[in-house]
C-alpha cells in the first residue's frame, strides 16, 4: 500500500497570505489528523477528521481550519498568515484495531512564512 | 489529563552502545503506547507499539515494555549503529479514542 502523501513538501509564503495543504491518507484509512511541528513546542494537534466530520480539534486559532472529503483525502487551511506560523505540518492516518488506534505520518510540508 | 514526558537529549552513543530512553506516562484508562522515530527531513515513523500492561513491542533491534506499575515506556537497544541517529518521540492514545499525546522528542547522535 502506498504511504500517505502531502502536497506540497514545501511552501514559502508571505505574512499575510493564506495557503492550503493536501493529504492523502493510506487507502482504506478514514481518519485523518493534522499536526504542527515547531522546534520551541515540538508536536502539537491540530485537528482530526473522520468520515468528513471534525471528531477532535486542538488549540489553535480559527485561522487554521481544515476539511475532509468523501474519498478521505484532506486539506488544511491556514488564513492570514503570521511569521510563528512557521513550521513543519504533518498529516497522520488512523487505523482502528479493535479499539486502538495506530497513526502513520506523512513526510510532512515545510511552511516558511517571510 | 494525558501526558508523556521523556528524558531530554541529546543523547550521544558511541556505535554499538547500549540504549535507553527514557518515557513516563500519565493517563486514565488504559491506553496504547507507541514509539515513533523521525529521521532528519522527514515525517514520523512508527517503531513499535505495546496495547496493554506487559506486553513487549520490538521492531527492528528496539524493545519496550508497557509498565502499567511505573506508568513507564522505555525504549531500548542493545547495540545502536550510526544509522539510528534520529528523533525518538514516545507517544500514548486513549483506547477508543484517535488522540495521541507525544512526549517532545530525544535526539540521538550515533558516532562511528
Amino acid at each position: 500500500k502506498a504511504g500517505v502523501t502531502q502536497t506540497p513538501r514545501y511552501l514559502i509564503k508571505t505574512r499575510g497570505q493564506q495557503v492550503t495543504l493536501s493529504c492523502s491518507p493510506i487507502s482504506g484509512h478514514r481518519s485523518v489528523s493534522w499536526y504542527q511541528q515547531t522546534p520551541g513546542q515540538g508536536l502539537q494537534f491540530l485537528f482530526e477528521y473522520f468520515s468528513e466530520t471534525q471528531r477532535n480539534k486542538g488549540n489553535f486559532p480559527g485561522r487554521f481550519s481544515g476539511r475532509q472529503f468523501s474519498n478521505s483525502r484532506s486539506e488544511m487551511n491556514v488564513s492570514t498568515l503570521e511569521l510563528g506560523d512557521s513550521a513543519l505540518y504533518l498529516c497522520a492516518s488512523s487505523l482502528e484495531l479493535a479499539g486502538a488506534y495506530e497513526q502513520y505520518f506523512g513526510p510532512g510540508t515545510r511552511l516558511t512564512v517571510t | 489529563g494525558n501526558s508523556v514526558t521523556q528524558m531530554e537529549g541529546p543523547v550521544t552513543l558511541s556505535e554499538e552502545a547500549f540504549l535507553t530512553i527514557n518515557c513516563t506516562y500519565t493517563a486514565t484508562g488504559y491506553p496504547s503506547l507507541f514509539w515513533y522515530v523521525q529521521y532528519p527531513g522527514e515525517g514520523l515513523q512508527l517503531l513499535l507499539k505495546a496495547t496493554k500492561a506487559d506486553d513487549k513491542g520490538s521492531n527492528k533491534g528496539f524493545e519496550a515494555t508497557y509498565r502499567k506499575e511505573t506508568t513507564s515506556f522505555h525504549l531500548e537497544k542493545g547495540s545502536v549503529q550510526v544509522s539510528d541517529s534520529a528523533v525518538y518521540f514516545c507517544a500514548l492514545s486513549d483506547r477508543n479514542f484517535n488522540k495521541f499525546y507525544f512526549g517532545s522528542g530525544t535526539k540521538l547522535n550515533v558516532k562511528p
